[in-house]
């Protein structure tokens, strides 16, 4: 069954400090793999998603995110983060086969940014 | 793009009372929808696949007869709670893959925040 691991559970940051955090999974075949964030008191909403191609994705609000096959892994980056990120990011992966595309999500990262 | 609706977004409950809750696809037909649990401060776990015209496939753990769930037709799923309890209180999200995207890409619904008395 796939699983999805990440590393930090909570990161805090001064404002324009990079980030990074580390997302792996475990499936075999073809996977798609998504960012989520995740703002105090609201519902999910997606960073950026890889499918194919360029292994190295940007998202939306500055984020980015490179698929490393080998590894499988998929880290999430910012070179500059703001005060408004502070929020709780889902890396997530789906088998986009037959296996009926559900979703599987990490246990979650919470990001807190001083400012 | 797509839009995914749930309906309500909060509902409160005293224990041992029943509660539905709608996930619709606005924009597109999806005979499969998911359906999660997050509890607070912790990951989104997936509790069922709805399958529209069969029954839900359940992950482990989740109990079939607590949490009923009906596929009435290609943009409609509900979730109900039977004789809820406290310890169901939790924010419930649907999603649904759209068949007109790139590898049916997932859309997710704003979630329902359950609370019970």
């Amino acid at each position: 069954a796939q699983s999805v691991s990440q590393h930090n559970h909570h990161v805090i940051l001064s404002e324009a400090a990079s980030l990074e955090l580390g997302c792996n999974y475990s499936y075999g075949g073809t996977v798609n793999l998504f960012w989520y964030v995740q703002y105090p008191g609201q519902h999910l909403q997606l960073l950026l998603k890889y499918f194919s191609g360029d292994p190295l994705v940007k998202g939306i609000k500055g984020f980015e995110a490179e698929f490393i096959k080998s590894k499988f892994s998929f880290n999430l980056r910012k070179p500059s983060v703001q005060w408004s990120d502070t929020a709780e990011y889902f890396c997530a992966v789906n088998t986009g086969d037959t296996g009926g595309f559900k979703t599987i999500f990490g246990a979650g990262t919470r990001l807190f940014v001083k400012a | 793009g797509a839009v995914v609706s749930q309906h309500p977004s909060r509902v409160i409950c005293k224990s041992g009372t029943s509660v539905k809750i709608e996930c619709r696809s606005l924009d597109f037909q999806a005979t499969t929808m998911f359906w999660y649990r997050q509890f607070p401060k912790q990951s989104l776990m997936l509790m069922a696949t709805s399958n529209e015209g069969s029954k839900a496939t359940y992950e482990q753990g989740v109990e079939k007869d607590k949490f009923l769930i009906n596929h009435a037709s290609l943009t409609l799923s509900t979730l109900t709670v039977t004789s809820a309890h406290p310890e169901d209180s939790s924010f419930y999200i649907c999603s649904a893959p759209n068949p007109g995207t790139v590898r049916n890409e997932q859309f997710f619904g704003p979630g329902t925040r359950l609370t019970v008395l």
